[in-house]
């Protein structure tokens, strides 16, 4: 078994750049591909990269993915910086391809 | 337009069980895996399992293995979650989430059901 470490929290203002980074414990971060979810306050999640980079139709291209080997992580980048990016992310893999992991999710703040 | 719809919220007495649908509309119910994402209050998020709907097949997390079951109407489009032997710390939002096969991600999630296990 593996796990998926977040910061906590992290806060920008607006038109800034973000990265919310997201380490596995053992294993290669690019063993299994990462997903990358958005949740608002008093909603559902929604995802808003897939396959470590690929973003689902509508989201914009502020949003991006990557995985770095060397630090076994990946990383959720949020460029331009909007009110309404504030919201939990949370990152997501997989074990042996079929149980899902999540990361314990980080707290954007747009101040 | 895809909607994953929950049924609502629930209190159960500590050693209860609660079961909880999901009905979807908008795609091919067996094209997509069914899971289940506890919530609790002000935490992230605990995988619980799936059920391919084709086949009836379920996976479960070890943590929920033994007092979680996973269903799929498929005359109806209609996934449910049974988790029993409740207790208190069982209290959580749960969301359904429907996995396209050909996806890696969770695509379509229910609007969540909230659970409240309290004597």
């Amino acid at each position: 078994n593996f796990i998926l470490t977040q910061p906590h929290s992290l806060s920008a203002s607006p038109g800034e750049t973000v990265t919310i980074s997201c380490t596995r414990s053992s294993g290669s971060i690019a063993s299994n591909y990462v997903q990358w979810y958005q949740q608002r306050p008093g909603s559902s999640p929604t995802p808003v990269i897939y396959e470590d980079h690929r973003r689902p139709s509508g989201v914009p291209d502020r949003f991006s993915g990557s995985i770095d080997t060397s630090s076994n992580s990946a990383s959720l980048t949020i460029s331009g910086l909007k009110p309404e990016d504030e919201a939990d992310y949370y990152c997501q893999s997989y074990l042996a391809t079929v149980h899902v992991v999540f990361g314990g999710g980080t707290k954007l703040t747009v101040l | 337009e895809v909607q994953l719809v929950q049924s609502g919220a629930e209190v159960k007495k500590p050693g209860a069980t609660v079961k909880i649908s999901c009905k979807v509309s908008g795609y091919t119910f067996s094209d997509y895996y069914m899971h289940w994402v506890q919530q609790a209050p002000g935490k992230g998020f605990d995988w619980m399992g799936y059920v391919d709907p084709e086949d009836g097949e379920t996976i479960y997390a070890e943590k929920f293995q033994g007092r979680v079951t996973i269903t799929a109407d498929t005359s109806t489009g209609t996934a449910y979650m049974e988790l029993s032997s409740l207790r208190s710390d069982d209290t959580a939002v749960y969301f359904c989430a429907g996995r396209s096969m050909s996806s890696t991600s969770l695509d379509y999630w229910g609007q969540g059901t909230m659970v409240t296990v309290s004597s």
